[in-house]
């Protein structure tokens, strides 16, 4: 079957650094998607791996390892802003996106 | 933003009423989704459309229909509502899945009550 694994809770501090985890297994792959989702709002792309290796976009920073099935997301200097939800997908051959539970952060000061 | 609206956007219904959600797009994306959101699930897909009257159902599509007559409309029709339906449904778009990064675009989404 077809599976995406993501902590449910996180906590970190403002300032800080916080990585999150996913795994998935899908019937063939077509890339990895991270959204972020504010309580009540719609969620919002972050980013998009299909090869190996890190993507960096500003403070974020997506992983991909196609042989382990896994990616992080890493968020530098946290905001409160960053307080949110934050959703991993998995692209499978038939181009349909298989959805994490997504991880709550929740960014102390 | 994506031009993607939602309506209604909060609704109360009983059980056994039929109701119509609309997502109505500016974008000219060829396709269109049908989500539904509920604690402890990831996003599930109902239905979704890869072209006007082109549809094809998701993996919770029991109990939900569709209907697209234009580019811009997908209407999620709910012919008898149950309380398991109580869910907020989101709308998205691409422009398609296999090009550049495919990333989806949500409308607002829709708070539905089934008492």
């Amino acid at each position: 079957g077809q599976n995406i694994d993501q902590p449910t809770e996180m906590t970190a501090t403002e300032g800080a650094i916080v990585q999150i985890n996913c795994t998935y297994q899908t019937s063939g792959f077509n890339g990895l998607f991270w959204y972020q989702q504010h309580a009540g709002e719609a969620p919002t792309f972050l980013s998009y791996n299909v090869l190996d290796g890190l993507e960096e976009k500003g403070r974020f920073s997506s992983f991909l390892s196609r042989s382990k099935g896994y990616s992080y997301l890493l968020l530098k200097e946290l905001q409160m802003k960053d307080s949110a939800s934050y959703l991993c997908a998995a692209m499978d051959s038939n181009y349909q996106l298989i959805w994490g539970a997504g991880t709550k952060l929740i960014i102390k000061p | 933003d994506a031009g993607i609206t939602q309506s209604p956007r909060h609704k109360v219904t009983e059980t056994g009423t039929p109701v119509t959600l609309r997502c109505h797009q500016t974008e000219n994306h060829r396709y269109m989704y049908w989500y539904r959101q509920d604690p402890g699930h990831g996003l599930r897909l109902i239905h979704y459309s890869y072209g006007v009257k082109d549809t094809d159902k998701g993996e919770v599509s029991d109990g939900y229909s569709v209907s697209r007559s234009k580019t811009e409309d997908f209407l999620l029709t709910l012919e008898s509502a149950t309380s398991s339906q109580t869910s907020v449904y989101f709308c998205a778009i691409s422009e398609s899945p296999g090009q550049n990064t495919g990333e989806l675009f949500f409308g607002e989404g829709s708070r539905l009550t089934v008492l």
